[in-house]
């Protein structure tokens, strides 16, 4: 069935730093990919998605480009800030309706 | 309302209780669905509904767990003789149709079973 690895956090950084959270996945024929985000107290909300192998998504400075050849798509941002402490989810659709998740991955950003 | 609603946002119940979690979700979104996240784990499927119908119930653990739609806009998912391994955050999204991949999540109910 279809599945998505993420690194294991906490990821701590200090401000301007550069993110990399990788993500692998597997799945049967051409998923949809996501990475979806969620802030201290808030739901979860997407973050930026990817539809087709070459695929850049692109929201608040993050990136993440769809990598069919090694399965990835791996989210960066090249200067974080303490606003983007958060829990990172990688996701798929695939042949069905529902979006697999990661397990998470927690960002803390320092000043 | 604005964005995906549920309820209560904390439920505390002792082990072999029933309870019922409520979801309200975005007004005129034909698509919802039920996730769980337990400490350390991911986000685990539970079931999807297509108006009242659910074409997914894939994820739902055990007879314990049922969950209805009606009306094509209120959810309910129910655990029935709650166990502690039940105790988890318990998140409804909704999304505009079948298609749609943009989903909008709740706050989510945290539940814990003594």
């Amino acid at each position: 069935g279809d599945s998505v690895t993420q690194m294991e956090g906490p990821v701590t950084l200090s401000e301007e730093a550069c993110l990399t959270i990788n993500c692998t996945y597997t799945a049967t024929g051409y998923p949809s990919l996501f990475w979806y985000v969620q802030y201290p107290g808030e739901g979860l909300q997407l973050l930026l998605k990817a539809t087709k192998a070459d695929d850049k998504g692109s929201n608040k400075g993050f990136e993440a480009t769809y990598r069919k050849e090694t399965t990835s798509f791996h989210l960066e941002k090249g200067s974080v800030q303490v606003s983007d402490s958060a829990v990172y989810f990688c996701a798929l659709r695939g042949s069905g309706d529902k979006l697999t998740f990661g397990t998470g991955t927690r960002l803390a950003v320092r000043p | 309302g604005a964005g995906v609603s549920q309820s209560p946002s904390n439920k505390v119940t002792e082990k072999g209780k029933d309870v019922e979690l409520r979801c309200d979700p975005i007004s005129g979104h034909t698509a919802l669905y039920w996730y769980r996240q337990s400490l350390g784990q991911g986000l685990e499927f539970l079931i999807y509904f297509q108006g009242n119908s659910a074409p997914d119930k894939s994820g739902l653990p055990s007879d314990r767990f049922s969950a209805e739609r009606t009306g094509g806009s209120v959810s309910t998912l129910t655990i029935q003789r709650t166990q502690q391994e039940d105790s988890a955050v318990y998140l409804c999204a909704s999304s505009l149709g079948q298609w749609d991949e943009k989903l909008f999540f709740g706050s989510g109910t945290q539940l814990s079973v003594l």
